[in-house]
């Protein structure tokens, strides 16, 4: 199995300004064939069920603030919220799809400083 | 809009059976490939189980010969069957749609709860 590891566990970022969210796996995601990285983001918060963030790496899915966005290739990945909100709070979770079984991260618990 | 809302969640004994129900709406049931999606608690996701649109399916392996996926495109219905049910599968039980263009999780369930304890 593909193993996620996410860091930091907890992250504070004051409202306004920049968090960064790292994800590495335990192999590479990124599938040779077609040059594209099997890697996504999901936002959840209190309560909720998981939201798809990100696709593909990089890919905001519909109705997603361009706030977020993602880079990375590989094995190493991240998630940046340019400008921190107060709705932003929430965990966040990374989850490969290159291979069966689909693995998440453990989660990064994103709260305002 | 698309709806996914889960059922049958509860308390069961270590050994005891539960069956899930997952009901669909908001878009072409029988067309997309749906999952079981678990979280214990404070842990992250964990998927369990996929069914194609075919029927075609897949398990963690943890859960082979204990769970059963299948669905009824005419009740637009998922099921999870799970039988000799452990402590460790104490978790909120998701279903997820598979995108149609992307294998994410595009749509979720607010889930239902499985408790396993003596």
């Amino acid at each position: 199995d593909i193993v996620m590891t996410q860091s930091p566990d907890f992250l504070a970022v004051s409202l306004g300004e920049r968090a960064t969210i790292n994800c590495k796996s335990s192999q590479s995601v990124l599938y040779s064939s077609n040059n594209k990285n099997y890697l996504a983001w999901y936002q959840q918060k209190s309560g909720q069920p998981p939201k798809l963030l990100i696709y593909w790496a990089s890919t905001r899915e519909s109705g997603v603030p361009d706030r977020f966005s993602g880079s990375g290739s590989g094995t190493d990945f991240a998630l940046t919220i340019s400008s921190l909100q107060a709705e932003d709070v929430a965990v966040y979770y990374c989850q490969q799809y290159y291979s069966t079984p689909r693995t998440f991260g453990q989660g990064t618990k994103l709260e305002i400083k | 809009e698309v709806l996914l809302v889960e059922s049958g969640g509860g308390l069961v004994q270590p050994g005891g059976s539960l069956r899930l129900s997952c009901a669909a709406s908001g878009f072409t049931f029988s067309t997309y490939e749906m999952n079981w999606v678990r979280q214990a608690p404070g842990k992250g996701p964990e998927w369990v189980s996929y069914i194609g649109s075919s029927g075609s399916t897949i398990y963690k392996d943890s859960v082979k010969g204990r769970f059963t996926i299948s669905r009824d495109n005419a009740k637009n219905s998922l099921y999870l069957q799970m039988n000799s049910l452990r402590v460790e599968d104490t978790a909120v039980y998701f279903c997820a749609r598979r995108g149609a263009a992307v294998a994410v999780y595009d749509y979720w369930g607010q889930g239902t709860r499985v408790t396993v304890s003596s």
